[in-house]
């Protein structure tokens, strides 16, 4: 089965760019998505289709993905961007949705 | 507004069987496109894609549960259900409905959320 490995964690300092990683096989051969998860709050699509992003996502947020890995790059990292990320993307053969285990952003 | 809004017991018995219901809002089950997901997450743990209904009516689920899930949806009245036989300890979870956004090849992103119901299984 499709899988999508992240880091658990990544530490930034406020103002610095964070970059998030995702990979899979192949993984550039399909849309990546992005969430952004508060605690306790439900996942917000952060981006789509590898690089758009939805209304009300600051421009801040962008992303890529080519060969295996898609990445999420959030530059100007402010306070509020402190949450988990998890990436996922489509098993188009089957199809079922897959999720990566999620990466942990500490702004400190 | 588009909403989705998760149903359910909170306390579910070892073995017993859960039926979840997702009712949507600001948009039809019945429009051609249309496409939602049923997704978990246990405390501390990663997302997990369970089952999606199409407005056609057709069904994927995840491999791992495909026999033990069911997704259904009621136009009606605008409702996805979804049921999980043989309920264990290891199902605890917050359980979430999301809607798929619209793409022409069927595999868009999760654009819309609800705001989870949590499932507590206990032997």
């Amino acid at each position: 089965s499709y899988e999508l490995t992240q880091p658990p964690s990544l530490s930034v300092s406020p103002g610095q760019t964070a970059r998030i990683t995702c990979s899979g096989d192949n993984l550039g051969d399909r849309f990546a998505s992005w969430y952004q998860q508060r605690p306790g709050q439900s996942p917000v699509l952060v981006l789509y289709q590898d690089d758009k992003r939805p209304s009300g996502i600051p421009e801040r947020f962008s992303g890529s993905n080519s060969g295996n890995t898609a990445t999420l790059t959030i530059s100007g990292t402010q306070a509020m961007d402190e949450a988990d990320y998890y990436c996922q993307a489509w098993d188009t053969g089957t199809p079922r949705a897959v999720f990566g285990g999620g990466t942990k952003l500490t702004v400190l | 507004q588009v909403t989705l809004k998760e149903s359910g017991p909170a306390l579910v018995r070892h073995t017993q069987t859960l039926t979840l219901t997702c009712t949507l809002s600001g948009f039809s089950l019945s429009t051609s496109g249309v496409r939602v997901s049923w997704i978990r997450q246990s405390p501390g743990k990663a997302l997990e894609w369970l089952a999606r209904i199409d407005w056609d009516d057709d069904k994927f689920y995840s491999a791992s549960l495909r026999t033990r899930l069911t997704i259904s949806k009621d136009t009606s009245k605008n409702q996805v259900v979804l049921t999980m036989t043989n309920m264990d300890p290891v199902d605890t979870a917050t359980y979430y409905c999301a809607r798929i956004l619209y793409d022409s090849s069927g595999f868009g992103a999760f654009d819309i959320w609800g705001q989870g119901t949590l499932v507590t299984v206990f032997s």
